[in-house]
Parts: structure tokens; sequence; C-alpha cells
């Protein structure tokens, strides 16, 4: 079956300073990943999607690449501040032709000021 | 920017007993979801509904389970005899397609089974 993986540790990172986190998944390259982030109790809130034609995407402070061959998307966060801390979550479809996503566990990310 | 509303934020009930838990999606969206999350777990599918029938279901998304699109407007989880291990903190989502689509949650029904 299809998976997604993501660090389940904690990272913890000055401010100021750019968090890295990382998603690995599984079989099938998806046509495209979606990055969200949860804060504590509420709903998922979608940040970014990349499709795998698309190397790398930027939305203001956030940068989400795609390497098929790594199956691997890395999600960047540049000049982070205290706001940013919360937990990202990578998501795909489980399979092509279906509108099941799945989710990985997710990166809680501690912006210390 | 218009949002998915779930009802209620919490539900508290007996081992047992059904439970409904409501969702009013975005009103120009198609395709409609629920998810749990286990406290401390990830984000679990299951099940997606598209013109007005369920079209996929998790292996979790048993006969105890079921949803409706009763109005135009929600769309409802139900839950006919809940157990101790169904505590959690359900979402529903809706996408205004099915593809290559983001999902706007809702902020969740918290769920707990005594």
């Amino acid at each position: 079956s299809q998976k997604i993986e993501q660090n389940s540790e904690a990272l913890n990172i000055q401010e100021g300073k750019t968090a890295t986190l990382t998603c690995n998944y599984t079989n099938y390259s998806p046509a495209y990943l979606q990055w969200y982030r949860q804060d504590p109790g509420r709903g998922p809130v979608f940040l970014l999607l990349i499709r795998e034609n698309e190397k790398e995407k930027r939305k203001e402070r956030l940068k989400v690449t795609f390497d098929t061959t790594l199956k691997q998307s890395l999600f960047h966060i540049t000049a982070s501040q205290p706001a940013d801390s919360a937990t990202y979550l990578c998501a795909r479809r489980a399979t092509s032709g279906t509108y099941k996503y799945i989710f990985g566990t997710g990166t809680r990310l501690k912006v210390l000021a | 920017e218009p949002e998915v509303t779930q009802t209620p934020s919490h539900q508290v009930t007996q081992m047992g007993q059904e439970v409904i838990l409501r969702c009013v999606p975005i009103s120009n969206h198609l395709y409609f979801y629920w998810y749990r999350q286990i406290l401390g777990q990830k984000v679990e599918f299951l099940v997606s509904f598209y013109n007005n029938e369920i079209s996929e279901k998790s292996e979790i998304f048993d006969d105890q389970f079921s949803v409706e699109r009763p109005d135009g407007s929600n769309f409802t989880l139900k839950i006919r005899s809940t157990k101790l291990e169904d505590s959690a903190m359900y979402f529903c989502a809706s996408s205004v397609q099915g593809g290559d689509e983001k999902l706007f949650f809702g902020s969740g029904t918290q769920l707990s089974v005594l």
C-alpha cells in the first residue's frame, strides 16, 4: 500500500532560521503532493501543492521541492517566526484515480524566540 | 473566506449509543469527506462522497458508519453503536473537485466515548 513518512521527531529551531521538513513516499510517484498546517485541536489548513513536473513551488516564505527520483518532498520555511510553530502534514492521493488522500504523521515544528 | 462548519465541537456519549456528527461544506464544493484523528496519530481517511453517494471508503468505515447529505447544505456522519475506540477528532472536508484539489477542513468534532 502507499505510504507517506514524515520525521515524527519534533523540530526546534531559532527564530529567523530556515526550517526544513521532509516527506518520503513509497511505491508509485503521485502526480502531486500537498502540504498542510495543523494547529492543536484544529483541522489541517492547506498550504501548497506541488506537481510531479514542478521541481519547486514558492509562496511567500514557504518553498516546496519534489524529487521523484528520491521519492521525496522538502518543505522549507525561511525567516521562521514563533507563529510558524505548528504540525506540518504531507498528503498525497492513495493511488491514481482515487479521491482518497492519505496523510503523513506530521512533523511538529517549534520556533524559539 | 468560506469555511467548512462542523457541529458540535465536542460530543460525549456512552458506549453503544448512536451519534450524528454534522457538517456544512463550502457551498460550491462537490466532493465531501470525513477523516478522523486519534490523539497523537495521523489524520485517517474514512469516506468520500460525491453526487449523493459514497465514492470510496476505508476499512475503518464499517457497517456501524453511514453518511448522508439530507439536503443541499448538510453532510452528516452517523455512528450507530459507538465503541470506546471510536473516540477521536472527526474532521469533515470538502473540495471543489476530486482531482488535484486542495481539501478544506472543518475545525472538527471531538468525540469521547465513555
